[in-house]
């Protein structure tokens, strides 16, 4: 049973919808993060958040937008994406901003059309 | 050249077999090492963090050679529950920037057949 639940686990979007994926960690960690796994491609790390402060921001397109109300929440906001954003969403998390050990969601596959 | 590369494979081996991964990464500053698992549409777990010195856990042993800036995973007595995809996966440690994010490689196939 994994400690850390993302919702939903699929979704399917057209180029002009507004969506929102949802990460929620149980673990008591202090760190989260997205990542994007597209295929035939590494993951690819999104964003940072340590203690609720958004630490890194990847170079990722303004179409995405994070949001981290809490330690245990971490939302992507997604709007106006490209059907190249379809992709396998990871949402981890992590002790802290630098342990090594990073928990991962079960992930939200996207598809944009 | 690439952060973190892998062949991609796929392997494909009988039950019983000894397989082993390979894995190279380009920034010498890097820290901490790891093979993380991936099974098909499932998210990334932990397998084991590789040390200097080489660690084992049952039938993995994990092989760091900093010099050649090598990483390797090798399997013996393979299982049907092996069949996933191995990711190797770098961190560079320290405490500014980008320091301390995970880089992951593509990932190396698995196939483990009756």
């Amino acid at each position: 049973e994994t400690g850390v639940t993302q919702t939903p686990r699929h979704l399917v979007m057209g180029m002009t919808n507004k969506k929102s994926l949802k990460c929620e960690q149980h673990l008591g960690h202090n760190a989260m993060y997205w990542y994007k796994q597209s295929a035939k491609k590494p993951l690819e790390l999104m964003f940072v958040y340590s203690l609720e402060e958004r630490v890194e921001n990847n170079s990722v397109p303004s179409r995405f937008s994070p949001e981290c109300p809490n330690s245990s929440h971490l939302f992507l906001h997604l709007h106006t994406l490209q059907p190249e954003d379809s992709a396998l969403y990871l949402c981890a998390s992590s002790q802290a901003r630098f342990s090594y050990e990073q928990y991962f969601g079960p992930g939200t596959r996207l598809t944009v059309t | 050249r690439k952060e973190v590369e892998q062949d991609p494979g796929p392997f494909n081996v009988p039950e019983g077999a000894t397989v082993a991964f390979n894995c190279t990464y380009s920034n010498s500053a890097s820290q901490s090492f790891f093979w993380y698992r991936q099974d098909c549409r499932k998210e990334p777990k932990l397998l084991m963090s590789v040390y200097s010195s080489g660690n084992e856990d049952g039938r993995f042993t994990a092989q760091l050679n900093r010099a050649s800036q090598y990483i390797s995973l090798l399997i013996r007595d393979s299982k049907l529950s092996d069949s996933a995809t191995y990711l190797c996966v770098v961190n560079m440690g320290g405490y500014g920037g980008s320091q301390g994010n995970l880089i992951f490689g593509k990932g190396t196939k698995l196939s483990v057949k009756p």
